[in-house]
């Protein structure tokens, strides 16, 4: 099963916002309602950003915001700040009751 | 406090096996099943398998059935994964994941570097 597809890269400049994709099939992406997201800062364990496509856990930010639509999931990151510079991956369950992942996108704030 | 504690850093020729440990506190640890991530370098995250704390029950991604095996102690409130064969491409940092559904992951361990090398 390949990795949810993922834009590379991604760059904005200070209080912009931008969106990250995360593409899959429907049997994952597209089956469930169970997308999540990770932050994950350089030498550092990821982060839990969201979780079931938009929902926030206590403590993240609400400049973070999920959607999807179809077999794609996108994370929206509002006001954009020099630490949000890192790597996010998507994550989503799937119909053979495993896990997937995204290969990660780089977040670069200009 | 909540933490996961893994292990130190594992150097393993190929062939071998490795067991990575994870120490939960802070949280009743048989309330939330563990799962392991791997993360090689410069590389996505890959999920391995699941472990009911409670049941014992297990489910490995189907790249690692019949070479990964999740156990745990309840009494020490610590997971284990180990990891046998191992290969080159095994290199990687291994995390262990408290999982508040099957498929969302709110704790997450420092991770462990195991390398594999002849």
């Amino acid at each position: 099963q390949s990795a949810l597809a993922q834009p590379a890269s991604v760059s904005g400049s200070p209080g912009q916002s931008i969106t990250i994709s995360c593409t899959g099939t429907s049997s994952d992406v597209g089956a469930y309602n169970y997308v999540s997201w990770y932050q994950q800062h350089p030498g550092k364990a990821p982060k839990f950003l969201i979780y079931d496509v938009s929902y926030r856990p206590s403590g993240v930010s609400n400049r973070f915001s999920g959607s999807k639509s179809g077999n794609t999931a996108s994370l929206t990151i509002s006001g954009l700040q020099a630490e949000d510079e890192a790597h996010y991956f998507c994550s989503s369950y799937t119909t053979t009751t495993s896990v997937i992942f995204g290969g990660g996108t780089k977040l670069t704030v200009l | 406090q909540v933490q996961l504690v893994q292990s130190g850093a594992e150097v393993k020729k190929p062939g071998a096996s490795v067991k990575v440990s994870c120490k939960a506190s802070g949280y009743t640890f048989n309330s939330y099943d563990i799962n392991w991530v791997r993360q090689a370098t410069g590389q996505g995250l890959e999920w391995m398998g699941w472990m009911n704390t409670n049941s014992d029950n297990t489910g490995y991604a189907q790249k690692f059935q019949g070479r990964v095996t999740m156990t745990r102690d309840t009494s020490k409130s610590t997971a284990y994964m180990e990891l046998s064969s191992l290969r080159s491409e095994d290199t990687a940092v291994y995390y262990c994941v408290r999982a508040i559904t099957y498929w969302s992951f709110d704790l997450w361990g420092r991770g462990t570097l195991v390398s594999v090398s002849s």
